[in-house]
């Protein structure tokens, strides 16, 4: 069964401290992964994408990863900023044209000053 | 405006009654995801359509819920005779190609039955 799990669910950290967030998935065959970050009351918005064959992509502070041989993925936010508490949450794409993209439940993400 | 628009931002309705969610997907895409976000939890696909097709309802539930994309205008998500357990945030999304495309999100209408 195709699935995404996230860890931790939920993050407290100090402003300016860094942190990554976890990804497995245990999708086959594979198209691509997202990150998306979804402000409290707000729709998701797309941070990453990775295809099978990237390893890592940055926007600005938040850095992703990708080692699809072990199907995890890492989102690492460098110097943590007030608007960085959101949820994140990791989407994957099938390889299979005829199957829906999975979300993952999300990493709840709280800084604090 | 090139956001993804959706409409009202906020429902209320009464046990019983219908609630209709409009989206506007952005300018140039034909394709158009609802999901639905319960509190506390992740999103759940619930329907993917292309302009005037249902391409995938595999996440509908089978009684109460509909969803059309009509030629003009925009896609209305459709929930008959509601429950307290319809109370959620609903998200559209929308793509301009295909499933594998990125989608890009509205603000979603949060819906809330009595």
């Amino acid at each position: 069964k195709n699935q995404v799990e996230q860890s931790p669910q939920s993050l407290i950290i100090l402003e300016g401290k860094n942190c990554t967030l976890q990804c497995n998935y245990t999708v086959s065959p594979f198209s691509n992964l997202r990150w998306y970050k979804q402000d409290t009351g707000r729709g998701p918005v797309s941070l990453t994408i990775m295809t099978f064959s990237e390893n890592t992509k940055s926007n600005g502070r938040y850095t992703a990863t990708l080692d699809a041989d072990t199907k995890q993925s890492s989102l690492h936010i460098t110097a943590s900023q007030l608007s960085d508490s959101a949820s994140y949450i990791c989407v994957v794409k099938p390889g299979s044209s005829a199957s829906k993209i999975i979300f993952g439940s999300g990493t709840r993400l709280s800084i604090r000053p | 405006n090139a956001d993804v628009m959706q409409n009202p931002r906020h429902l209320v309705r009464r046990r019983g009654q219908e609630a209709r969610l409009r989206c506007s997907p952005m300018k140039g895409h034909s394709h158009v995801y609802w999901y639905r976000q319960l509190p506390e939890e992740g999103l759940k696909f619930m329907v993917y359509l292309q302009k005037e097709n249902i391409i995938d309802e595999s996440g509908m539930p089978k009684e109460r819920f509909s969803a059309e994309f009509p030629k003009e205008g925009p896609s209305i998500l459709r929930i008959q005779q509601v429950v307290r357990g319809d109370s959620a945030a609903y998200f559209c999304a929308s793509s301009l190609a295909g499933s594998t495309d990125t989608q890009y999100f509205g603000p979603g209408t949060r819906l809330t039955v009595l």
